[in-house]
């Protein structure tokens, strides 16, 4: 069964205090993973898929990278507006399901 | 332009009546989707949708029976509400690998 497991569950830092988060995986044919960004009362919102290990996206403050066992989601001086639950998913290709991590919740304070 | 999007927003409602949601994509996307969000944030499929035609099908009560009337609509109706019911429902949707998430709908049985 595919499994994903996310660290830290919650991470506190200061604006400006760059961080990563951590996505750890196993599932046996991986088609993508994802990241996603959820505030409070909102949908999941997408913001990244790495297809293979070393691939690498980048978007503002976050880049996302990847090995063939976990993915890390880079937060460089990051902003009280990047405060949100980050989500981790893998899609196996063979039973094309998305697996979701429980999520990392990151606080930014001013 | 609301690109996923679900009604109702918030539903409440007694222990054994019949209910439904609805979502509808503005994307142009084959491939729609039912998830669950429990209590502790954990995002779990339940069905999936690939032109009308239902491709996944996870372990969940009978009460459960999603309907597509096109590809750009997917409802879901529960039948015989109970409290474990409670939880925010999110309908997605794709074309290829990333998924695209609606609002989603509180539902609370009481």
């Amino acid at each position: 069964e595919d499994q994903v497991t996310q660290s830290p569950e919650a991470l506190r830092l200061q604006e400006g205090e760059s961080s990563s988060l951590n996505c750890s995986y196993t599932v046996s044919g991986l088609r993508g993973l994802f990241w996603y960004r959820q505030d409070p009362g909102k949908g999941p919102e997408f913001l990244f898929t790495l297809y293979s290990a070393g691939e690498e996206k980048e978007k503002e403050r976050l880049k996302a990278t990847l090995t063939k066992k976990e993915s890390f989601l880079h937060i460089t001086a990051p902003k009280p507006e990047d405060s949100a639950t980050y989500l981790c998913a893998v899609l196996d290709g063979g039973n094309e399901k998305l697996t979701f991590g429980t999520g990392t919740r990151l606080t930014i304070i001013p | 332009d609301t690109a996923v999007s679900q009604t109702p927003k918030y539903l409440v409602t007694q222990m054994g009546n019949d209910k439904s949601i609805k979502c509808e994509q503005n994307l142009g996307h084959d491939t729609m989707y039912w998830y669950k969000q429990d209590s502790k944030k954990f995002l779990k499929i339940m069905f999936s949708y690939n032109n009308k035609e239902l491709i996944i099908n996870e372990t969940v009560p009978n009460r459960f029976s999603p309907k597509s009337p096109d590809k750009a609509h997917l409802n879901l109706h529960i039948n015989s509400l109970e409290l474990g019911d409670s939880a925010v429902y999110f309908c997605a949707s794709s074309l290829g690998t990333s998924q695209y998430f609606g609002p989603g709908t509180r539902l609370l049985v009481l």
